[in-house]
């Protein structure tokens, strides 16, 4: 149990779909991060949010959009995705400073 | 550019040593981590390096080198459930309040008996 729940922890959906995945910690963290990892390459930071401000978007398509309602809650909403999505998304958070980020379990998508 | 380089994969066998190394050549440093991901999990935190010198955690060693750019993770009396993937990320600024990590692809421990 790392304080970072993902739901759900698996999606399937087709590439006219709009799905939404969720992320929620009870760390009290200030910050709080979504991440693609894909097979054979290194975790790529999607977006960041701190203190419900986005603070980084690292050049990610629009069919990808955050939501950050308040500093426990992230989420990201789906629409229209490729086939080269089909990845595991990750939701992280941290404190300030240089503590280490907490990481949830996960969702893997899988767009047909 | 950001790069940070580890080897794909390493095996060794249940009780040995293995040090897995990363390099990295990035536009800042202001820390380096390490994480253990099992397959289908979460990565968790192993240790953090800022300075240079070794940073002893129980089993769990991680050595940094600045000047060098380059750092490894020591494990040590390994286990079976060390099996894993080991990431290696840099913090490439200062940023107050967040962390942006540039991500190593990991390496992935295979442990035999």
């Amino acid at each position: 149990e790392t304080g970072v729940t993902q739901t759900p922890r698996h999606l399937v959906m087709g590439m006219t779909n709009k799905k939404s995945l969720k992320c929620e910690q009870h760390l009290g963290h200030n910050a709080m991060y979504w991440y693609k990892q894909s097979a054979k390459k290194p975790l790529e930071l999607m977006f960041v949010y701190n203190f419900k401000e986005q603070t980084e978007n690292n050049s990610v398509p629009s069919r990808f959009s955050p939501e950050c309602p308040n500093s426990s809650h992230l989420f990201l909403h789906l629409h229209t995705l490729q086939p080269e999505d089909s990845a595991l998304y990750l939701c992280a958070s941290s404190p300030q400073r240089n503590q280490p980020q907490h990481f949830g379990d996960g969702t893997r998508l899988s767009i047909l | 550019g950001q790069n940070i380089d580890q080897p794909t994969e390493m095996t060794a066998t249940e009780g040995a040593i293995v040090q897995i190394n990363c390099t990295y050549q990035t536009s800042g440093f202001n820390g380096l981590f390490w994480y253990q991901q099992h397959a289908g999990e979460a990565p968790t935190f192993l240790s953090y390096n800022v300075l240079d010198g070794l940073e002893e955690k129980g089993r769990f060693s991680s050595f940094l080198s600045r000047s060098k750019g380059y750092s490894y993770l020591l494990l040590k009396e390994l286990q079976m459930k060390d099996s894993a993937s080991y990431l290696c990320a840099v913090r490439d600024r200062a940023n107050t309040g967040f962390q942006k990590l540039v991500f190593g692809t990991g390496t992935r421990l295979l442990v035999s008996p």
